[in-house]
C-alpha cells in the first residue's frame, strides 16, 4: 500500500514553461487536494476534486488547471510558471470531506521557478 | 474567515520532559480539529484527531484536548525522544461545508538528546 505518491519530487523550470505534477492515491479515496506549503505561511489549498470527473477551486488556483480523470490520479498544471509559484506542493486524499475526515498527505514536489 | 495561531514557533527541550503545544483558532463552529507532524523535507502525518463533540484523543505518548468555547486545542506530549524533532501543525476546517481546512504555520520542535 503506497499510500500518496507524487512526481516530480523537485523540479526547477523557467518563467514561462509549463509542467504538470502527478499525484496517485492507492486508497480509493474520493476526495483529493493539491495544496502549496510556503515559508512563514499555512498550507493553502490550491484545487480540489470531490470524484472522478470533478474539480473546484481552492484558496488560491489562480495560475494552475487540474484534472481528475482517474478516481486514484490528481493532476496540477502550471501553464506558464512565474517566480511566485516557486513553492512545495502538497497532494492529499480522503475517504469523506477534507474538513470531516483525515487527510493523507503524499511526500511533496519542491518546484523553483528562476 | 478561520484564522489558526501557534505558539510557540520553536521549542527545544532536553529528552525526557513533558511538553505542551498550543493551537488557538477564531471560528469554534468546527467539526474537528487535527494535528499533524511534519519531518524535514516531508509531507504530513496525522497524529490525532478530535471530533468536535469530544474533548480529548491519545495516542501513546500524545494527548490532544479541544476547549470548542475558547477557541484552543493542546498537543501533550510526555517522555520526550529525539525521534519526536518535527514541526507540529494544528488544523481546523472551514465552517460552512466548504472543503477548506486551515493549517497553522506550526511548532517546530528540538528534543535534545
Amino acid at each position: 500500500n503506497a499510500g500518496v505518491t507524487q512526481t516530480p519530487k523537485f523540479r526547477v523550470l523557467k518563467t514561462g514553461q509549463s509542467m504538470t505534477l502527478l499525484c496517485a492515491q492507492d486508497m480509493n479515496h474520493e476526495y483529493m487536494y493539491w495544496y502549496r506549503q510556503d515559508p512563514g505561511m499555512g498550507l493553502r489549498l490550491i484545487h480540489y476534486s470531490v470524484g472522478e470527473g470533478t474539480t473546484a477551486k481552492g484558496e488560491v488556483p489562480d495560475g494552475y488547471n487540474v484534472s481528475r480523470l482517474k478516481k486514484q490520479n490528481f493532476l496540477l498544471g502550471l501553464e506558464s510558471a512565474a517566480p511566485s509559484q516557486t513553492s512545495v506542493y502538497f497532494c492529499a486524499s480522503s475517504y469523506s470531506p477534507g474538513n470531516t475526515d483525515t487527510q493523507y498527505f503524499g511526500p511533496g514536489t519542491r518546484l523553483t521557478v528562476l | 474567515k478561520q484564522e489558526v495561531t501557534q505558539i510557540p514557533a520553536a521549542l527545544s527541550v532536553p529528552e525526557g520532559e513533558n511538553l505542551v503545544l498550543n493551537c488557538s483558532f477564531t471560528d469554534s463552529a468546527i467539526y474537528n480539529l487535527q494535528w499533524f507532524r511534519q519531518d524535514p523535507g516531508k509531507g504530513l502525518t496525522s497524529l490525532l484527531l478530535i471530533q468536535s463533540s469530544q474533548r480529548e484523543q491519545t495516542s501513546g505518548r500524545l494527548n490532544a484536548s479541544l476547549d470548542k468555547s475558547s477557541g484552543r486545542s493542546t498537543l501533550y506530549i510526555a517522555a520526550s525522544q529525539p525521534g519526536d524533532s518535527a514541526t507540529y501543525l494544528c488544523a481546523v476546517p472551514d465552517s460552512g461545508g466548504y472543503q477548506k481546512v486551515t493549517f497553522g504555520i506550526g511548532t517546530k520542535l528540538q528534543v535534545i538528546p
